[in-house]
C-alpha cells in the first residue's frame, strides 16, 4: 500500500488561509468518507483534528475544516496562527480493512 | 484523566524480536479497536496493524505480514505488538492508538515507544 500523497510543505502568513491536499485512490480516499487528519508538533504525539472527512472533535478550533472530492481530500486552516505550525497527516480507511497515512505536510507560519 | 501508557524504549540487534505493550483503563479500551502506528526518524506516520475489541480479529499492513503479531489481554486491558526478524529499517517510534467503536478515527494515542535496531 503506497502512502497517500501530500505536498511536502505549505506556508502562509498569520491570518491567512491555507489548504493541504491528500491524494489517494479509489481503494482508499475515493472509496469511503473515512478520512481523518492529524496534527503533530515536533517530538509530540499526533492529535486528531478532523474525522469523517469534515468533522471536528470537541476542542478543535473551527478554523480547521475538511473536504473531499473524488480521490482527493483537503484540510483547510483559516486565520493562520503561530501555534498552527506543525506537521499534518491525512489518513484513510481502505477496502482491505487497513489504513494508510499520507506523506505529511509541514506547515510554516511566516 | 484518560491515559494510554506504553512500555519503555528497546534496543535490539538485527534478527531479534521485540514485544511492546499498550495499557489503559478498562473503560478507555472497552469497545475500542487498538491500532499500532510507527514513525521512523524524520519520516511520516505508517499504519502497522489493528486488533478488534474482542481480540479475535486482526489486520496488518501487507509489508508486515508474517512477522507481526498483535494480541490483546482483555483481563488486563493490555494490547501487545510483537515484531520479529528486525532490521535497521524497523527503527522507529511505535504508537498505539484507539479507534472507539468502529469510528474510523484515532482519538487517543499512547506516548510512543522508541525501538532502535542496531548491531
Amino acid at each position: 500500500q503506497s502512502p497517500l500523497t501530500q505536498p511536502a510543505s505549505v506556508s502562509g502568513s498569520p491570518g491567512q488561509s491555507i489548504t493541504i491536499s491528500c491524494t489517494g485512490t479509489g481503494s482508499d480516499v475515493g472509496a469511503y468518507s473515512y478520512v481523518s487528519w492529524y496534527q503533530q508538533h515536533p517530538n509530540k504525539v499526533p492529535k486528531l483534528m478532523i474525522y469523517g472527512v469534515n468533522n471536528r472533535p470537541s476542542g478543535v478550533s473551527n478554523r480547521f475544516s475538511g473536504s473531499k472530492s473524488g480521490n482527493t481530500a483537503s484540510l483547510s486552516i483559516s486565520g493562520l496562527q503561530a501555534e498552527d505550525e506543525a506537521d499534518y497527516y491525512c489518513c484513510s480507511h481502505t477496502n482491505s480493512h487497513t489504513y494508510v497515512f499520507g506523506t505529511g505536510t509541514k506547515v510554516t507560519v511566516l | 484523566q484518560v491515559q494510554v501508557v506504553q512500555s519503555g524504549a528497546e534496543v535490539k540487534k538485527p534478527g531479534a524480536s521485540v514485544k511492546l505493550s499498550c495499557k489503559a483503563s478498562a473503560d478507555t479500551f472497552t469497545n475500542a479497536y487498538i491500532h499500532w502506528v510507527r514513525q521512523a526518524p524524520g519520516q511520516w506516520l505508517e499504519w502497522v496493524g489493528l486488533i478488534s475489541p474482542g481480540g479475535d480479529i486482526t489486520y496488518y499492513a501487507q509489508k508486515f505480514q508474517g512477522r507481526l503479531t498483535v494480541t490483546r489481554d482483555t483481563s488486563t486491558t493490555t494490547v501487545y505488538m510483537e515484531l520479529r526478524s528486525l532490521t535497521s529499517e524497523d527503527t522507529a517510534v511505535y504508537y498505539c492508538a484507539r479507534e472507539y467503536s468502529g469510528s474510523f478515527q484515532f482519538d487517543l494515542w499512547g506516548q510512543g515507544t522508541l525501538v532502535i535496531v542496531s548491531s
